[in-house]
């Protein structure tokens, strides 16, 4: 069984479009987050959300718009996608936040900008 | 500013042989920190996780070392398999927020 599964695993779109990434964890986790991984690899977080609350928001273009349904969604919209956007975008869970728990991954979604 | 370097970039050993990563850190005050392992094309896996007051954890071949006082840690792999290859990430969170401060990682290549 997946414990954070993410669709679709691959995204190739035009500059200007308006996409969206879904993410679904089945691990009962109240802490669910988006993380950007550029061409270097360096992952950065995007969004937080706590029980559907958004708690971390990292200067993220207002152009992605996180929600979260209830506690097992997270889900990513892009408005307006410029090649800049291009990157691995993973979704994480975890019980909790900052403390002694693990986040666990899903296996990334690769955006790419034509 | 809070940050996590990682040294070596990359590293390249042969199957069998034992190596050690390393990472630093200024995020303060300090939480915990953990050690991933990213596969290509994968998420990060969790390796270990470590509080202030513990300064060793082992994960079956994996080791890690923590010295809080001078901020570092380090990752020792035992006898290393081809399946080791992969990014390790060392990442870092500090008490009172719910941040994780990212390595950029060390990619480790275990050739036969």
């Amino acid at each position: 069984d997946t414990a954070v599964s993410q669709t679709p695993k691959y995204l190739v779109t035009q500059m200007g479009n308006d996409k969206s990434i879904k993410c679904e964890q089945n691990l009962g986790h109240d802490t669910m987050y988006w993380y950007k991984q550029d061409s270097k690899k360096f992952l950065k977080i995007m969004f937080s959300y706590n029980n559907k609350e958004l708690i971390i928001n990292e200067t993220v273009p207002n152009r992605f718009s996180p929600k979260s349904p209830d506690k097992a969604h997270l889900n990513l919209h892009i408005n307006s996608l410029e090649l800049g956007d291009s990157a691995v975008y993973f979704c994480a869970s975890s019980q909790g936040q900052g403390g002694g728990q693990p986040q666990h991954f899903g296996d990334g979604t690769r955006l790419s900008i034509l | 500013k809070n940050q996590v370097e990682q040294s070596p970039q990359s590293l390249i050993i042969l199957e069998g042989k034992n190596c050690t990563l390393q990472c630093n850190y200024t995020v303060s005050p300090f939480s915990n920190l953990r050690w991933y392992k990213q596969d290509t094309g994968r998420g990060p896996v969790s390796l270990t996780i470590m509080t202030f007051s513990e300064n060793t954890k082992s994960n079956g071949r994996y080791t890690a070392t923590l010295d809080a006082d001078t901020k570092q840690s380090s990752l020792h792999i035992t006898a290393s398999q081809l399946s080791d290859s992969a990014s390790y990430i060392c990442v870092v969170s500090a008490t009172g927020t719910y941040k994780y401060i990212f390595g950029t990682g060390t990619r480790l290549k275990v050739l036969a």
